[in-house]
């Protein structure tokens, strides 16, 4: 069974620390790991795709990257606009019409 | 690029009521939606697979006639959720994911609908 694991639950940080969200996945056969971040009463909004071990992916404020078991998001010196749930996802080979497995997601405060 | 709307945001109805949700691929065509339901400060869940033109494939657990699923083109599925009552109250989200471009392209969702069952 895929399984994607999301740490920490939450992360507080104050307006310049930088930091990082851990993604780790158990899949059989990796065609795609993708980050959202998703703020509150709205739908996750799409952020990257990484698709092979050693790949990263680069957005303003965020860095992504993966590997055989896990994807980091690097969030450098952030602003308190970057305060959302950013969730990870995983597209197995074994499924069909790309569906996705989603983490529990990890809940970002940014303190000014 | 890539939006998907969703309507309506938030609806509040009494028990027994049916209701219905659409999701539109608004600049791009959508062979495949998902519906996902989301649980306060849990991730999504995905209850079904909305292919066009063909019965939606259900998730384990996911009562086919009490979530009906039209994909009727190929840039509109509607959910309909028949006869509600207070433990349908959720956050229901759909996405579409744009086939046309290479390599694996990425679910884009709506806004989602706050569902409120008195």
């Amino acid at each position: 069974e895929d399984q994607v694991t999301q740490s920490p639950e939450a992360l507080r940080l104050q307006e310049g620390e930088s930091s990082s969200l851990n993604c780790s996945y158990t899949v059989s056969g990796l065609r795609g790991l993708f980050w959202y971040r998703q703020d509150p009463g709205k739908g996750p909004e799409f952020l990257f795709t990484l698709y092979s071990a050693g790949e990263e992916k680069e957005k303003e404020r965020l860095k992504a990257t993966l590997t055989k078991k896990e994807s980091f998001l690097h969030i450098t010196a952030p602003k308190p606009e970057d305060s959302a749930t950013y969730l990870c996802a995983v597209h197995a080979g074994g499924t069909s019409y790309g569906k996705l497995t989603f983490g529990q997601g990890t809940i970002l405060t940014v303190h000014p | 690029g890539a939006v998907v709307s969703q309507h309506p945001s938030r609806v509040i109805c009494k028990s027994g009521t049916s209701v219905k949700i659409e999701c539109r691929s608004l600049d791009f065509q959508a062979t495949t939606m998902f519906w996902y339901r989301q649980f306060p400060k849990q991730s999504l869940m995905l209850m079904a697979t909305s292919n066009e033109g063909s019965k939606a494939t259900y998730e384990q657990g996911v009562e086919k006639d009490k979530f009906l699923i039209n994909h009727a083109s190929l840039t509109l599925s509607t959910l309909t959720v028949t006869s509600a009552h207070p433990e349908d109250s959720s956050f229901y989200i759909c996405s579409a994911r744009d086939y046309s471009g290479s390599g694996n392209q990425p679910q884009h969702f709506g806004d989602g609908t706050r569902l409120s069952i008195l």
